[in-house]
């Protein structure tokens, strides 16, 4: 069945600093896998996903992220954080053609 | 708005009572999906609606839980006789159409309270 892991509940960066969540799946057949963010009582919004082609995939807010097949990883970053990107983060994987399958999530804090 | 519309934005019920969520889809998209997200068990798959298709319930956690859409647009999901575990906040979403290509829209979902 296809999951996702994602590692560290909780990740505090400084202001300017890199930005890196991890997680990998667990796929018996070539992944979707996107990476959705939460705003404090807010629904999910995408940040980018992962079909097939390009392994480095660009999403909106200066986010990006890189399906590494050997790994099983698909890790988000950005190079400099910046206030407005405290929220949590999740990672997923398509299942059965349309349903996601979310990762547990990972909660950004950023330091002034 | 041009966004998944949901409400009540929260809901607040005793023990045993029985609920309705409903979920207004952007208009157009022909597939619908309803999520539950609880401290316990993160973001859990219910249900989804595709065109005239039968939808897939296989999410849903117990007889208790159902839903329908009507006329291919507005979905309402009802719990019956609800319990403390039933407390968690539920997502709706839509896409253009079936097919995890497309992405799924979220509304800013119901807040479930049982006490």
């Amino acid at each position: 069945a296809q999951s996702v892991t994602q590692l560290g509940s909780h990740v505090s960066v400084s202001e300017g600093a890199l930005v890196l969540l991890r997680c990998n799946y667990s796929s018996s057949v070539p992944p979707y896998l996107f990476w959705y963010v939460q705003y404090p009582n807010q629904g999910l919004q995408l940040l980018l996903k992962y079909t097939t082609g390009a392994t480095l995939v660009k999403g909106i807010n200066g986010f990006e992220a890189e399906f590494k097949k050997s790994e099983t990883s698909f890790h988000l970053t950005k190079p400099s954080a910046h206030m407005s990107d405290a929220a949590e983060y999740f990672c997923a994987v398509s299942v059965d053609d349309y349903k996601l399958s979310f990762g547990a999530g990972t909660t950004v804090t950023v330091r002034a | 708005g041009a966004g998944v519309s949901q409400s009540p934005s929260n809901k607040v019920t005793e023990k045993g009572k029985d609920v309705e969520l409903r979920c207004d889809p952007i208009s157009g998209h022909t597939a619908l999906y309803w999520y539950r997200q609880s401290l316990g068990q993160g973001l859990e798959f219910l249900i989804y609606f595709q065109g005239n298709s039968a939808p897939d319930k296989s999410g849903l956690p117990s007889d208790r839980f159902s839903a329908e859409r009507t006329g291919g647009s507005v979905s309402t999901l009802t719990i019956q006789r609800t319990q403390q575990e039933d407390s968690a906040v539920y997502l709706c979403a839509s896409s253009r159409t079936g097919g995890i290509s497309q992405p799924q829209h979220f509304g800013d979902g119901t807040r479930l309270s049982i006490l």
